[in-house]
């Protein structure tokens, strides 16, 4: 049973403290997608890669956030440093299957709940 | 600048009644729609699509409906069961930009009352 799997689940931090999320990506996905879930704004598109290269992350606070894909099964979200206003639920989705057309669903991850005090 | 929006951000409908949740956008290049359900402490699984070309699509108790000259598209439940309770995310592409990228809306909760 293929899925998108995330760690951790949870996280509670104090602000000014570097976090780390992860995200493995079901095998044979080329796209990876980085979302963070708020009550106002709903689903937020924060990045996304395809076969590992960065393709828009215009959705990030760039100053304290970064994306990468370190290799194929391996995607990492960094805050640093954390502000509580950064506390969401932090999905990753992956999709790309090659069989497909382009219209391609997404499969996401459980997701990383953060809070930032 | 939120592109897609869904107004309703709550549902309430008896078990067995339909539920109906809409979606309106405003970029009208979008031309790809979708509908996913989220569980409490889960990520958002996909349910049903449409492509532009449609202006319905059924499956089993789901059925989504767009209208383009509008730019609404709605989902239908029917008929609704206590595990529809759940919160339905509408989104949608560009498939010519051939991206990938979904906007999504913030959401609609669904209770099934029994």
């Amino acid at each position: 049973d293929a899925r998108v799997t995330q760690t951790p689940r949870h996280k509670v931090t104090e602000m000014g403290q570097e976090v780390t999320m992860r995200c493995q990506p079901i095998l044979g996905h080329n796209t990876v997608f980085w979302y963070r879930q708020t009550m106002m704004q709903g689903l937020e598109l924060l990045a996304y890669f395809r076969n590992r290269a960065p393709l828009d992350d215009s959705g990030m606070p760039k100053d304290r956030f970064s994306a990468e894909m370190p290799d194929a099964t391996l995607a990492t979200l960094k805050i640093q440093p954390s502000e509580p206003r950064d506390s969401a639920v932090y999905f990753c989705a992956s999709g790309g299957e090659p069989r497909l057309s382009y219209q391609e669903t997404q499969y996401f991850g459980p997701g990383t709940r953060l809070l930032v005090l | 600048d939120q592109q897609v929006k869904q107004n309703s951000p709550s549902l309430s409908v008896q078990e067995g009644r339909i539920s109906i949740l809409n979606c309106d956008y405003t970029n009208s290049m979008f031309d790809y729609f979708l509908w996913y359900k989220k569980y409490p402490a889960e990520g958002p699984t996909f349910l049903i699509s449409i492509s532009s070309i449609k202006d319905k699509n059924e499956d089993g108790r789901f059925t989504v409906f767009l209208n383009k000259s509008a730019k609404h598209l709605s989902l239908h439940i029917v008929p609704s069961q206590p595990g529809d309770s759940a919160v339905y995310f509408c989104a949608a592409s560009v498939s010519r930009y051939n991206d990938y990228k979904l906007s999504f809306g913030a959401g609609t909760t669904v209770t099934v009352r029994a």
